[in-house]
């Protein structure tokens, strides 16, 4: 079993709408939560970062983090055709571990206009 | 724009050839890390490197090594290149102090191996 989880999709979704993303890990040391975006062909930049257990929201984009199931979720409100992209979660379990960084596999979004 | 930079953008070499890929931290971070990136695989973490030492391996072959240098760029080598080394290679740094643990990335390297 891998540490973490993710639906590899692809996820397709209609301009507007709202999309939720998650993933699933085993590993309840895992303290700090992160979520990537991935462009075809780019590297990954962070879009989310959230510590513990809770909400953080920044602009459309609001990450959930449920320490109890371990599970956390990226929700996209009024999702745009440029929110088309591979999105990464990946944690650690604590601070100055940041070699200990695991990433999901990816999910794949598409946002049809 | 992350402000870390990698070199080349595409490799194409061939079987049991040796390539180095290099990466330029953003200013600042002394921490430096290398991914491959593979469909299947997604983003596997190969090897930290901190102010110059080694921090931390993951998954990374004997044929592949890192070192990184005084002005903290980094180098990949990777030789007796097989196949199956055919990824996505990705150079990432962080500042890697308590409070800083965000990792920015750079373009990525492609590297085919016919």
């Amino acid at each position: 079993q891998k540490e973490v989880e993710q639906d590899p999709g692809p996820l397709s979704v209609p301009e507007g709408a709202i999309v939720s993303l998650n993933c699933t890990y085993s590993n309840s040391a895992f303290q700090y939560f992160m979520w990537y975006r991935q462009y075809s062909r780019k590297g990954p930049e962070l879009l989310m970062y959230t510590y513990s257990s809770g909400n953080k929201e920044d602009g459309r984009f609001t990450a959930q983090v449920d320490k109890s199931s371990k599970y956390i979720s990226l929700f996209i409100r009024d999702s745009q055709p440029s929110d088309s992209a591979t999105y990464l979660c990946a944690m650690i379990p604590g601070a100055g571990e940041t070699y200990k960084y695991i990433f999901g596999t990816g999910t794949r979004l598409k946002v049809l206009a | 724009d992350s402000g870390v930079t990698q070199t080349p953008k595409h490799l194409i070499t061939a079987t049991g050839q040796r390539v180095t890929l290099r990466c330029s931290p953003r200013s600042g971070d002394l921490s430096v890390y290398w991914y491959q990136q593979s469909l299947d695989q997604g983003l596997q973490f190969l090897i930290q490197y901190y102010n110059g030492e080694e921090r931390a391996k993951g998954n990374i072959l004997e044929r592949f090594s890192a070192q990184q240098f005084p002005d903290l760029h980094s180098e990949l080598n990777l030789s007796s290149l097989e196949l199956g080394d055919s990824a996505l290679y990705f150079c990432a740094s962080s500042a890697d102090t308590s409070r800083q643990e965000t990792q920015y990335f750079g373009p990525g390297t492609r590297l085919l191996v016919l």
